[in-house]
């Protein structure tokens, strides 16, 4: 049983432009979270989802961020035109249930030049 | 509120020593308590947990205890070893929008030396 999945595992954008990171949740797990992890810092909570619906995304920047996940497929996490201060770790976690554990990918370090 | 702080920042022990990493809350209706473990480039790995009727709560060398009055708790681990090198998280969850929501600490950089 495959556990969660990231990619890229590593992105380079430049400012301005589009960043669009993946997160495949582990075989029937149907919620999905998103945290950032800046440099020498703990991890904060951005948005939770389930299947086509957005359940709580009061960790998410007002602007140029989004996610989304959708009955097909993984879920993404879309930051539009990125800054400098965008860089950091980004990890997907899921869970089977609302009130289960959550499980965390290996992340995607994302990196605004 | 919302916070969660962890102490200390980074902690260095000889290889048998037991490490100690301390948390501290705020918040008297977070209900569940994780540890997390990240190895450099990887992502966090739940390694055990608590709830608040539980005092203390082992898992082979990893022991969490819990003091609800003092609304802190700890991890201990017992005879460490340098492969637990590692960056340890606390975490502290409630219900809210219909899922646990979790509140990191800030992380303790460990290092065991051989």
């Amino acid at each position: 049983n495959a556990g969660v999945m990231q990619n890229p595992r590593h992105l380079v954008r430049r400012r301005g432009q589009e960043a669009r990171l993946r997160c495949s949740p582990m075989k029937g797990h149907s919620h999905v979270y998103w945290y950032r992890q800046l440099p020498e810092e703990g991890l904060k909570f951005m948005v939770y989802l389930q299947k086509e619906n957005i359940i709580d995304e009061s960790g998410m920047p007002k602007e140029r961020f989004s996610a989304e996940f959708p009955k097909e497929g993984p879920s993404i996490l879309r930051i539009q035109q990125v800054v400098r201060g965008d860089s950091a770790a980004y990890f997907c976690a899921s869970s089977p249930t609302e009130f289960y554990e959550q499980y965390f990918g290996p992340g995607t370090r994302l990196t605004v030049t | 509120q919302q916070q969660v702080k962890q102490s200390p920042q980074s902690l260095i022990v000889q290889k048998g020593g037991i490490p100690i990493i301390n948390c501290a809350y705020e918040n008297t209706a977070f209900d569940y308590f994780p540890w997390y473990q990240q190895f450099p480039g990887k992502g966090p790995a739940l390694l055990i947990a608590i709830r608040p009727d539980v005092s203390e709560k082992k898992e082979g060398r990893f022991t969490i205890s819990f003091n609800k009055s003092a609304k802190q708790f700890s991890l201990h681990i017992m005879d460490s070893q340098p492969g637990d090198s590692a960056t340890y998280f606390c975490a502290a969850s409630l219900v809210t929008s219909g899922t646990y929501k979790y509140i990191f600490g800030t992380g303790t950089r460990l290092k065991v030396l051989a």
